[in-house]
């Protein structure tokens, strides 16, 4: 089954403990995005990547980090989460870059809280 | 600077009649604009693709428009019931070959 697999789908942490949400695609697909979304704020894309070794900042980069070493997997990094990072995650993919004319996919999410 | 705005954040309406979404944008010139629906909790789902030679494109219940002139594509759900209800997205392609959404109208049919 096509799809994109984000884990852990809820986390609690502290303030300072570095942590790593994973997400991985079957799809061979080479765009992958990451997104938070916040109450009221909509989506807001964090970064981004159009193929392997490729990342560049979205919207909201500040305090995140990513890679790109393979194409399936773009993981998202909180080096030292802060409460303001509090938030629902979306990682999504989609097969091309360029001419990006087809579906977004995206998985089921991550509700982080850091206290 | 580039800016995509859905027509308001929330909107209700009675089941059965048309609702009636609209995104605009500025600054942008997608080659095609996507729709999304998202329940609470829940990533975003593809639902429609309208490219910029396309006035019009339907699906099921589901009606798309596109206007490059003015800078808007509406969509519409006909005949709609409460299972209709929730956020639906609006995408395109920014010139970075980007993937960006707009903030998302929240729609209640109300039965």
């Amino acid at each position: 089954e096509a799809q994109v697999t984000q884990n852990p789908r809820y986390l609690i942490t502290v303030t300072g403990k570095k942590l790593t949400v994973t997400c991985s695609q079957n799809m061979n697909h080479e765009y992958m995005s990451w997104y938070r979304q916040d109450p009221g704020l909509g989506l807001r894309q964090i970064y981004y990547s159009m193929n392997v070794e490729v990342t560049d900042k979205g919207d909201v980069p500040e305090g995140y980090k990513v890679s790109r070493k393979e194409k399936r997997n773009f993981p998202l990094i909180l080096e030292s989460p802060s409460p303001n990072q509090t938030s629902l995650y979306f990682c999504a993919s989609s097969p091309r870059t360029g001419a990006l004319n087809t579906e977004a996919f995206f998985g089921q999410g991550t509700r982080l809280t850091v206290v | 600077s580039q800016k995509i705005e859905q027509n308001s954040e929330a909107l209700n309406i009675q089941e059965g009649k048309t609702a009636t979404l609209t995104c605009n944008y500025t600054n942008y010139s997608p080659a095609y604009l996507q729709w999304y629906r998202q329940d609470p909790g829940r990533g975003p789902v593809f639902l429609l693709l309208i490219r910029e030679n396309e006035k019009e494109k339907r699906k099921e219940r589901l009606k798309v428009t596109f206007d490059t002139t003015l800078k808007q594509s509406l969509f519409h759900i006909t005949a709609s019931q409460p299972a209709d209800s929730a956020t639906y997205l609006c995408a395109l392609e920014d010139y970075g070959q980007n993937f960006v959404f707009g903030p998302g109208t929240r729609l209640s049919v109300l039965p």
